[in-house]
């Protein structure tokens, strides 16, 4: 069966520290893993990755694929209190490629 | 903007009523999604759809149905409404993938739909 699985489930940082969020995957027909993040409402899009090794970088976030080892981090440095939110991990791929989703990381940072 | 809007934000019915959820979207994009989340669930999907009057079971179908009738509408039905049902429901849609490379992996989500059933 095709999953992805995200870690911590929730964390709890203080402003200014680096995170190290975790996405690992086992899917059939690999096709990309995008990250997006969720606070109240709609996902908003983060990243789509899919050569490994090459990482993508919007201001203090940047991901990275590993397609050998089947994961993929999505790291936040200088964290900010707008950067609370959940952030979910999804995989394209399956039998009929559609997106395989994590349950969430829950990021808190506080003041 | 991109934009997939959801007619209702919040909604509560009865067990037994049946239910719509509409999604529009401005896009021009040939796949739409239903999705519902539940803490500790993530998102799993329910419904999808390629093309006009085409649907496709998604891993949680039981106990709904959907209808495409427009390419910028996807309708979500509840038959008879049932408390497990209470949920947060997300429409989405994205670009057909062809083989020209025109394709998109992002989704783009309404706001959401929260159902609740008592």
């Amino acid at each position: 069966e095709d999953k992805v699985v995200q870690s911590p489930l929730s964390l709890v940082v203080h402003e200014g520290d680096t995170v190290t969020l975790n996405c690992s995957y086992e899917v059939t027909n690999f096709r990309s893993l995008l990250w997006y993040k969720q606070e109240k409402k709609a996902p908003t899009f983060l990243f789509m990755l899919t050569s490994s090794g090459i990482e993508k970088k919007s201001g203090r976030l940047s991901s990275i694929l590993d397609k050998k080892e089947l994961f993929s981090i999505l790291n936040i440095t200088a964290t900010q209190t707008g950067d609370s939110a959940v952030y979910l991990c999804a995989v394209r791929g399956g039998s009929q490629g559609n997106l395989i989703f994590g349950k969430g990381t829950k990021l808190s940072v506080k003041p | 903007d991109v934009k997939v809007t959801q007619s209702s934000r919040y909604l509560v019915k009865r067990t037994g009523e049946k239910v719509f959820l509409e999604c529009v979207q401005d896009m021009d994009h040939e796949n739409m999604f239903w999705y519902r989340q539940d803490p500790g669930l993530g998102l799993r999907l329910i419904y999808f759809s390629y093309d006009v009057k085409m649907k496709e079971k998604g891993d949680i179908p039981e106990g709904y149905s959907v209808s495409r009738e427009k390419k910028e509408r996807f309708s979500l039905i509840l038959e008879s409404a049932s408390t497990n049902q209470t949920s947060m429901y997300l429409c989405a849609s994205s670009l057909f993938w062809l083989p020209t490379g025109r394709y998109t992996g992002e989704l783009f989500f309404g706001e959401g739909s929260r159902l609740t059933v008592l």
